[in-house]
């Protein structure tokens, strides 16, 4: 596609319950990144893919955090037991593995 | 990693040239700077990035001091949809973006 896509754009769910968020990077991008953004905030590191490379886990929060990452394409985002801290929004980015990131538009979390 | 420091907002109006100062004093040799645009509900955007003097593009120009303790973002003839928040960061361009650190970056309003 011509961009990083995400969904779904908004979800809202009950605390407990298990979300999964999913991107679809820019073909041909080897690495794809998720962040998690609250309000106001800057940008929160959680987990980065880099090819067939073991992806970096160390921004994930808790282990109620997962990702995973078919080859160079699609990734999904996994929060198990959700918790009312866990509402934000969720971005995924791609890139080339140098040099700019590009953004999705995010998945806004809300945890009820 | 280098921290950065940046005001955190800015009032501007249509038609004026607007700098945004980032500061970065302990910036190593090897660092890019690089400034992401970020809208309400989208994911930060790539702006521009530099090493040294000066870089232009067509949305923007950033100039960076010989000592490259500083850099500043200018946004010629501002316009009511430039208005968005201005994030600044120091890192190695090759690679390590999830090393980046994502502050509050600078709130642009631009009035008419």
């Amino acid at each position: 596609g011509a961009g990083v896509s995400q969904s779904p754009s908004n979800k809202v769910t009950e605390k407990g319950k298990d979300v999964e968020l999913r991107c679809d990077p820019i073909s041909g991008h080897t690495a794809l990144y998720w962040y998690r953004q609250r309000l106001g905030q800057g940008l929160e590191f959680l987990i980065y893919f880099q090819g067939n490379s073991a992806p970096d886990k160390s921004g994930l929060p808790s282990d109620r955090f997962s990702a995973e990452r078919t080859g160079e394409s699609v990734s999904t985002l996994t929060i198990q037991r959700t918790q009312q801290e866990d509402s934000a929004v969720y971005l995924c980015a791609s890139s080339l593995g140098f040099g700019a990131l590009f953004f999705g538009s995010g998945t806004q979390l809300s945890v009820l | 990693l280098a921290k950065t420091t940046q005001p955190i907002s800015m009032d501007s109006y249509e038609g004026q040239e607007v700098n945004i100062t980032c500061s970065h004093n302990n910036i190593a040799t090897n660092d890019y700077i690089t400034w992401y645009q970020q809208f309400p509900s989208q994911g930060p955007r790539f702006i521009i990035q530099g090493y040294k003097t000066k870089v232009t593009n067509e949305v923007a120009s950033l100039f960076i001091p010989a000592d490259r303790k500083s850099s500043t973002l200018s946004l010629p003839r501002v316009s009511l949809s430039d208005t968005a928040v201005y994030y600044c960061l120091v890192g190695e361009a090759a690679g390590n973006n999830r090393k980046l650190i994502w502050g509050l970056g600078t709130s642009l309003a631009v009035n008419p």
